[in-house]
């Protein structure tokens, strides 16, 4: 089973400052299957990235996913204040639709 | 739309199950696989599996095998996931999810609170 490892578990950053969260998998994924959420509290998550680099409907353009085989990359060129929120990655295994998530990083206003 | 409506929280004592439903609606519910992913208090999500609703397969992850149930009525466009043999730790929201074509999973349902608890 692939293993996805988030960093920094916690980032601190103010609104305007660009955040770059990283992804590491234990084995080579297909860029076709990494997918990037955000999740605020109290609400369920939401898609920003499919395909590592592709955004959902509706996603602003200040989000950018990008990484092949096993490191991947959310960036938020510049932070909203909206967006401070926990980010997922997440990736297709082998066993058909099987789904593994990171453990997520916390975006943090300094 | 597409809309995915969960049925509302549940307070269950040890040993019992839950069953949690799925209502979708504003797509063609057979068209897309529906997974279900849980949330403990302040931890991360967790993937318990999937079900096919055109053909109702099934494929659950390994921790869950043997105490989780997915079922499907496409009469009225309702994926359910029952839980069994529950334990305080499967206190968590619980999510179904729509799975988009293989390229993650664009629509949630709003969560159903699941509390174990004596």
């Amino acid at each position: 089973e692939i293993v996805l490892t988030q960093s920094p578990g916690t980032l601190s950053l103010s609104p305007g400052e660009r955040a770059t969260l990283s992804c590491r998998a234990s084995q080579s994924v297909s860029s076709s299957y990494l997918a990037w959420y955000q999740q605020k509290p109290g609400q369920a998550p939401r898609l920003l990235i499919y395909g590592a680099s592709s955004r959902a409907t509706g996603i602003p353009d200040r989000f950018s996913g990008s990484g092949s085989g096993t490191d991947f990359t959310l960036t938020i060129s510049r932070l909203e204040p909206e967006d401070f929120a926990v980010y997922y990655c997440q990736q297709y295994g082998s066993s058909p639709r099987s789904i593994t998530f990171g453990q997520g990083t916390r975006l943090e206003i300094k | 739309q597409v809309q995915l409506v969960q049925s509302g929280a549940e307070v269950k004592k040890p040993g019992a199950s839950v069953k949690v439903s799925c209502k979708a609606s504003g797509y063609t519910f057979t068209g897309y696989y529906m997974h279900w992913v849980r949330q403990a208090p302040g931890q991360g999500l967790e993937w318990m599996g999937w079900i096919n609703p055109n053909s109702g397969g099934t494929n659950y992850a390994q921790k869950f095998q043997g105490r989780v149930t997915m079922t499907r009525d496409t009469s009225i466009s309702t994926a359910y996931m029952e839980l069994s043999r529950l334990r305080s730790d499967d206190t968590a929201v619980y999510y179904c999810a729509r799975d988009w074509m293989v390229r993650g999973l664009e629509d949630w349902g709003q969560g159903t609170l699941v509390t174990v608890s004596s």
